[in-house]
Protein backbone atom coordinates (compact mmCIF):
# COMPACT_ATOMS: atom_id res chain seq x y z
CA UNK A 1 0.00 0.00 0.00
CA UNK A 2 1.18 3.66 -0.47
CA UNK A 3 1.92 5.42 2.77
CA UNK A 4 3.93 8.77 3.86
CA UNK A 5 5.46 8.14 7.02
CA UNK A 6 7.03 11.12 9.24
CA UNK A 7 9.76 10.08 11.59
CA UNK A 8 7.76 10.47 14.92
CA UNK A 9 4.82 12.21 15.85
CA UNK A 10 6.60 14.37 18.34
CA UNK A 11 9.91 15.93 18.86
CA UNK A 12 11.09 18.03 21.67
CA UNK A 13 15.03 19.59 21.41
CA UNK A 14 16.95 21.70 23.11
CA UNK A 15 17.14 25.76 21.67
CA UNK A 16 19.99 26.05 19.51
CA UNK A 17 20.41 22.15 18.52
CA UNK A 18 19.12 21.19 15.34
CA UNK A 19 16.14 19.48 14.11
CA UNK A 20 16.30 16.81 12.16
CA UNK A 21 12.73 15.42 10.52
CA UNK A 22 12.07 12.44 8.74
CA UNK A 23 9.83 11.65 5.93
CA UNK A 24 9.45 7.93 4.23
CA UNK A 25 7.39 6.85 1.68
CA UNK A 26 6.78 3.74 -0.16
CA UNK A 27 4.82 2.81 -3.29
CA UNK A 28 4.69 6.60 -4.47
CA UNK A 29 6.97 7.97 -7.42
CA UNK A 30 7.24 11.82 -6.65
CA UNK A 31 8.20 14.49 -8.84
CA UNK A 32 8.95 16.75 -6.09
CA UNK A 33 8.82 16.63 -2.46
CA UNK A 34 7.76 19.63 -0.66
CA UNK A 35 7.54 20.83 3.38
CA UNK A 36 5.43 22.95 5.14
CA UNK A 37 4.10 24.25 8.89
CA UNK A 38 1.64 24.71 10.31
CA UNK A 39 0.68 25.97 13.49
CA UNK A 40 -2.41 25.01 15.59
CA UNK A 41 -5.57 26.25 13.52
CA UNK A 42 -3.57 27.63 10.69
CA UNK A 43 -3.77 26.63 7.18
CA UNK A 44 -0.05 24.69 6.30
CA UNK A 45 2.70 27.16 5.07
CA UNK A 46 5.18 26.44 2.55
CA UNK A 47 8.67 26.25 3.68
CA UNK A 48 10.85 23.88 0.99
CA UNK A 49 10.72 21.99 -2.41
CA UNK A 50 13.07 19.94 -3.93
CA UNK A 51 13.25 18.13 -6.91
CA UNK A 52 14.14 14.32 -7.75
CA UNK A 53 16.64 15.26 -9.42
CA UNK A 54 18.07 16.90 -6.57
CA UNK A 55 19.99 16.21 -3.57
CA UNK A 56 20.06 19.06 -1.26
CA UNK A 57 17.81 22.25 -1.03
CA UNK A 58 18.83 24.79 1.92
CA UNK A 59 17.19 28.04 2.96
CA UNK A 60 18.26 30.63 5.94
CA UNK A 61 18.37 27.90 8.44
CA UNK A 62 16.72 25.34 7.08
CA UNK A 63 17.85 22.64 5.18
CA UNK A 64 16.42 19.52 2.84
CA UNK A 65 17.59 16.15 1.52
CA UNK A 66 15.93 13.94 -1.32
CA UNK A 67 17.41 10.41 -1.69
CA UNK A 68 14.82 8.31 -3.45
CA UNK A 69 17.15 5.61 -3.61
CA UNK A 70 16.34 5.28 0.51
CA UNK A 71 12.84 7.09 -0.27
CA UNK A 72 13.21 9.35 1.86
CA UNK A 73 13.89 13.27 2.74
CA UNK A 74 15.37 14.60 5.70
CA UNK A 75 14.14 18.39 6.98
CA UNK A 76 16.90 20.13 9.02
CA UNK A 77 16.50 23.28 11.06
CA UNK A 78 19.90 24.72 12.35
CA UNK A 79 20.08 27.12 15.76
CA UNK A 80 16.38 26.04 16.44
CA UNK A 81 14.46 28.38 18.36
CA UNK A 82 11.12 28.35 20.64
CA UNK A 83 9.61 29.93 17.94
CA UNK A 84 10.39 27.00 15.18
CA UNK A 85 7.39 25.27 17.47
CA UNK A 86 5.03 24.04 14.85
CA UNK A 87 4.06 21.02 13.30
CA UNK A 88 6.07 20.35 10.20
CA UNK A 89 4.35 18.38 7.08
CA UNK A 90 6.11 16.72 4.40
CA UNK A 91 4.02 16.54 0.94
CA UNK A 92 4.65 14.66 -2.30
CA UNK A 93 3.81 15.92 -5.97
CA UNK A 94 3.73 12.78 -7.65
CA UNK A 95 4.44 11.78 -11.54
CA UNK A 96 0.86 10.32 -12.20
CA UNK A 97 -1.35 12.90 -10.45
CA UNK A 98 -0.63 16.11 -12.35
CA UNK A 99 -2.33 18.10 -9.70
CA UNK A 100 -2.66 16.11 -6.33
CA UNK A 101 -0.15 17.08 -3.32
CA UNK A 102 -0.50 14.39 -0.82
CA UNK A 103 0.29 14.70 2.59
CA UNK A 104 2.24 12.89 5.62
CA UNK A 105 0.67 13.14 9.07
CA UNK A 106 3.52 15.59 10.12
CA UNK A 107 5.85 15.42 13.35
CA UNK A 108 5.14 18.19 16.26
CA UNK A 109 8.35 19.79 17.11
CA UNK A 110 8.74 21.31 20.09
CA UNK A 111 12.12 23.98 21.30
CA UNK A 112 12.39 24.57 24.46
CA UNK A 113 14.34 27.28 25.88
CA UNK B 1 1.97 39.28 -0.08
CA UNK B 2 -1.22 38.01 -1.56
CA UNK B 3 -3.47 35.66 0.34
CA UNK B 4 -5.87 32.72 -0.12
CA UNK B 5 -9.18 33.91 1.61
CA UNK B 6 -11.61 31.54 3.18
CA UNK B 7 -15.18 32.40 4.47
CA UNK B 8 -16.73 31.76 6.83
CA UNK B 9 -14.22 31.04 9.14
CA UNK B 10 -16.53 29.12 11.27
CA UNK B 11 -19.93 27.08 10.36
CA UNK B 12 -22.56 25.20 12.71
CA UNK B 13 -25.09 23.53 10.79
CA UNK B 14 -27.10 20.44 11.13
CA UNK B 15 -26.84 17.09 9.61
CA UNK B 16 -28.64 16.75 6.57
CA UNK B 17 -28.16 20.55 5.70
CA UNK B 18 -26.32 21.79 2.60
CA UNK B 19 -23.55 24.07 3.62
CA UNK B 20 -21.07 25.85 0.56
CA UNK B 21 -17.84 26.95 1.82
CA UNK B 22 -16.24 29.90 0.18
CA UNK B 23 -12.67 30.87 -1.48
CA UNK B 24 -11.06 33.39 -3.40
CA UNK B 25 -7.58 31.55 -4.56
CA UNK B 26 -4.65 34.28 -5.46
CA UNK B 27 -5.52 36.10 -8.57
CA UNK B 28 -3.01 34.97 -10.96
CA UNK B 29 -2.92 31.07 -9.94
CA UNK B 30 -4.80 28.76 -12.18
CA UNK B 31 -4.97 25.49 -10.31
CA UNK B 32 -7.17 25.63 -6.59
CA UNK B 33 -7.97 22.44 -4.62
CA UNK B 34 -9.67 21.66 -1.43
CA UNK B 35 -8.19 19.55 1.48
CA UNK B 36 -9.57 19.12 5.02
CA UNK B 37 -8.31 18.48 7.99
CA UNK B 38 -10.27 16.50 11.01
CA UNK B 39 -8.89 17.72 14.77
CA UNK B 40 -5.81 15.65 15.17
CA UNK B 41 -5.48 14.01 11.73
CA UNK B 42 -3.49 14.69 8.75
CA UNK B 43 -4.43 17.26 5.59
CA UNK B 44 -6.31 14.96 3.08
CA UNK B 45 -6.89 15.75 0.00
CA UNK B 46 -10.05 16.06 -1.41
CA UNK B 47 -10.03 17.77 -5.21
CA UNK B 48 -7.78 19.45 -7.70
CA UNK B 49 -9.33 22.21 -10.30
CA UNK B 50 -7.98 23.53 -13.63
CA UNK B 51 -9.54 25.05 -16.32
CA UNK B 52 -13.06 24.75 -14.87
CA UNK B 53 -13.16 21.13 -14.39
CA UNK B 54 -11.83 18.83 -11.98
CA UNK B 55 -8.56 17.24 -12.19
CA UNK B 56 -8.17 15.13 -9.53
CA UNK B 57 -10.50 13.67 -6.43
CA UNK B 58 -9.85 11.16 -3.65
CA UNK B 59 -12.20 8.73 -2.43
CA UNK B 60 -13.67 11.07 -0.26
CA UNK B 61 -14.59 13.44 -2.84
CA UNK B 62 -18.08 11.67 -2.96
CA UNK B 63 -21.26 12.51 -4.88
CA UNK B 64 -22.22 14.82 -1.63
CA UNK B 65 -19.30 16.92 -2.94
CA UNK B 66 -19.08 19.32 -5.88
CA UNK B 67 -16.78 22.17 -6.52
CA UNK B 68 -17.83 25.54 -8.46
CA UNK B 69 -15.91 28.46 -9.68
CA UNK B 70 -19.09 30.63 -10.38
CA UNK B 71 -17.14 33.41 -11.46
CA UNK B 72 -13.73 35.08 -11.66
CA UNK B 73 -12.22 35.06 -8.54
CA UNK B 74 -14.24 32.75 -6.33
CA UNK B 75 -14.24 28.55 -5.78
CA UNK B 76 -16.97 27.00 -3.97
CA UNK B 77 -17.17 23.56 -2.25
CA UNK B 78 -20.65 22.18 -1.81
CA UNK B 79 -21.62 19.90 0.63
CA UNK B 80 -25.06 18.71 -0.58
CA UNK B 81 -26.30 16.67 2.45
CA UNK B 82 -23.91 16.94 5.95
CA UNK B 83 -23.08 14.01 7.71
CA UNK B 84 -21.59 14.21 11.57
CA UNK B 85 -18.27 12.69 10.00
CA UNK B 86 -17.64 16.03 7.59
CA UNK B 87 -16.84 17.93 10.88
CA UNK B 88 -13.47 19.55 9.81
CA UNK B 89 -11.20 22.07 8.93
CA UNK B 90 -11.35 22.71 5.28
CA UNK B 91 -8.62 24.37 3.45
CA UNK B 92 -8.81 26.00 0.32
CA UNK B 93 -5.39 25.91 -1.83
CA UNK B 94 -4.00 27.59 -4.97
CA UNK B 95 -0.71 27.87 -7.29
CA UNK B 96 0.56 29.15 -10.72
CA UNK B 97 1.48 25.21 -11.71
CA UNK B 98 0.66 22.10 -10.82
CA UNK B 99 3.19 20.13 -8.43
CA UNK B 100 4.65 23.39 -6.84
CA UNK B 101 4.14 25.15 -3.86
CA UNK B 102 0.54 25.52 -2.68
CA UNK B 103 -0.57 28.70 -0.71
CA UNK B 104 -3.05 27.77 1.43
CA UNK B 105 -5.89 29.62 2.89
CA UNK B 106 -6.84 29.48 6.49
CA UNK B 107 -9.59 27.58 6.65
CA UNK B 108 -13.22 27.30 7.54
CA UNK B 109 -14.09 25.17 10.75
CA UNK B 110 -17.18 22.96 9.92
CA UNK B 111 -19.09 21.27 12.87
CA UNK B 112 -22.10 19.10 11.95
CA UNK B 113 -24.02 18.85 14.97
Amino acid sequence: SQKIEQNSEALNIQEGKTATLTCNYTNYSPAYLQWYRQDPGRGPVFLLLIRENEKEKRKERLKVTFDTTLKQSLFHITASQPADSATYLCALALYSSASKIIFGSGTRLSIRP
Amino acid sequence: EPEVTQTPSHQVTQMGQEVILRCVPISNHLYFYWYRQILGQKVEFLVSFYNNEISEKSEIFDDQFSVERPDGSNFTLKIRSTKLEDSAMYFCASNEQPNEKLFFGSGTQLSVL
